[in-house]
């Protein structure tokens, strides 16, 4: 099973600041699969990314992806306050999907 | 617009089975893959199964000994059933579609439509 390792736990930040997310894979990872979403609490996840790189349907451009093979990267350009949320990375090796840990947003 | 609706018991016993379903709302229903993820209180998402409208099936490893998904094609619907619970097994439990994107000859895949989640909780 494919470990995915999102660092850091927590980044406290100011609306107006740009968030750098990393996703880091215990093994490499087809980009085909790996997508990242965002939850606010008391709500399903929503999907933001997929594919590593492309932003899904009413995803603003401030958030977008890049990365291959282990190492991936979500980036918020400038935080507005609906960013403060935790977000979670996915994959889908071997007939398995694993999620991150996550990564909480928090406001500084 | 495709929508997810789901529902099962809230709260069990030790040892109980749980028993959730989820319907699929205006849109097809073949030629996707559909899972079950769940999320234990405060805790991150854990992945636990999908099926297609087959009855092709995939689970996570260390759920597999308890865990059975089923699909019923003519209601449009996918169930979920969890055998022994115990305390750890309470979470909020979600349906979810694996979507796929056509892309520069490529096929990428995610979750791009969730159920509301049902809360379940196992306790004595």
């Amino acid at each position: 099973e494919i470990v995915l390792t999102q660092s850091p736990g927590t980044l406290s930040l100011s609306p107006g600041e740009r968030a750098t997310l990393s996703c880091r894979a215990s093994q490499s990872v087809s980009s085909s699969y790996l997508a990242w979403y965002q939850q606010t609490p008391g709500q399903a996840p929503r999907l933001l990314i997929y594919g590593a790189s492309s932003r899904a349907t009413g995803i603003p451009d401030r958030f977008s992806g890049s990365g291959s093979g282990t190492d991936f990267t979500l980036t918020i350009s400038r935080l507005e306050p609906e960013d403060f949320a935790v977000y979670y990375c996915q994959q889908y090796g071997s007939s398995l999907w694993t999620f991150g840990q996550g990564t909480e947003v928090e406001i500084k | 617009q495709v929508q997810l609706q789901q529902w099962g018991a809230g709260l069990l016993k030790p040892s109980e089975t749980l028993s959730l379903t989820c319907a699929v709302h205006g849109g097809s229903f073949s030629g996707y893959y559909w899972s079950w993820i769940r999320q234990p209180p405060g805790k991150g998402l854990e992945w636990i199964g999908e099926i297609n409208h087959s009855g092709s099936t995939n689970y996570k490893l260390s759920l597999k000994s308890r865990v059975t998904i089923s699909v019923d094609t003519s209601k449009i619907q996918f169930s979920l059933k969890l055998n022994s619970v115990t305390a750890a097994d309470t979470a909020v439990y979600y349906c979810a579609r694996e979507y796929y994107y056509d892309s520069s000859g490529t096929r990428d895949y995610a979750f791009d439509i969730w159920g509301q989640g049902t809360m379940v909780t196992v306790s004595s």
